[in-house]
């Protein structure tokens, strides 16, 4: 199984701050990369595929980047309603697997 | 827009059978592949399996033994069985969709169903 390990585990960061959070592959993936935003007691939300590209209807201050091991979602002027768990996810081979998540709070 | 919901029992014994169904409504359940995820009460993620509309499955090896899915496509319903449950198997499990074999991602969830492992 790819293994799939985000950081950090949890951030705190200001409204308008610009946050990231990192995801690597336990081995190589190409841009077989997806992220999701999840709050608390909902189901995960869609945001990106491919490592870049941006679900219809998610905001623009959402970007991803990286390709091969390692990957990045950022967002690039925090807003009180990013308060979430985001998880990245490999679609490079069955299992799928996530990452841990990244609790991301606003100050 | 496709909506997906998960129904079925939320307490099961263990050493019993876990069934789960999900219905979706707003299109069809023909093409695309129907899977399943868990999450463990404040744990992560866990995919468990898919089964495409025409019968093709594949599962997580790590439950491949005990798990069965299934498809009605007459109902366009999708369904989950998981045998021999113990208190690991604890989760809200999540019916979702994979628009194909080579996106792997999920864009269509339900809104997960919390089934309790207890005697």
């Amino acid at each position: 199984d790819i293994q799939m390990t985000q950081s950090p585990s949890s951030l705190s960061a200001s409204v308008g701050d610009r946050v990231t959070i990192t995801c690597r592959a336990s081995q190589t993936i190409s841009t077989y990369l997806n992220w999701y935003q999840q709050k608390p007691g909902k189901a995960p939300k869609f945001l990106m595929s491919a490592a870049s590209s941006l679900q219809s209807g998610v905001p623009s201050r959402f970007s991803g980047s990286g390709s091969g091991t390692d990957f990045t979602l950022t967002i690039s002027s925090l807003q009180p309603e990013d308060s979430a768990t985001y998880y990245c996810q490999q679609s490079y081979s069955t299992p799928r697997t996530f990452g841990q998540g990244t609790k991301v709070e606003i100050k | 827009q496709v909506q997906l919901q998960e129904s079925g029992p939320g307490l099961v014994k263990p050493s019993e059978t876990l069934s789960l169904i999900c219905t979706v409504s707003g299109g069809s359940i023909s093409s695309y592949y129907w899977t399943w995820i868990r999450q463990p009460p404040g744990k992560g993620l866990e995919w468990i399996g898919y089964m495409y509309y025409s019968g093709s499955t594949n599962y997580n090896p790590s439950l491949e033994s005990r798990v069965t899915i299934s498809i009605d496509t007459s109902k366009n319903q999708f369904s989950l069985k998981l045998s021999s449950v113990t208190a690991a198997d604890t989760a809200i499990y999540y019916c979702t969709r994979d628009p194909s074999l080579f996106s792997g991602y999920f864009d269509f969830w339900g809104q997960g169903t919390l089934v309790t492992v207890s005697s």
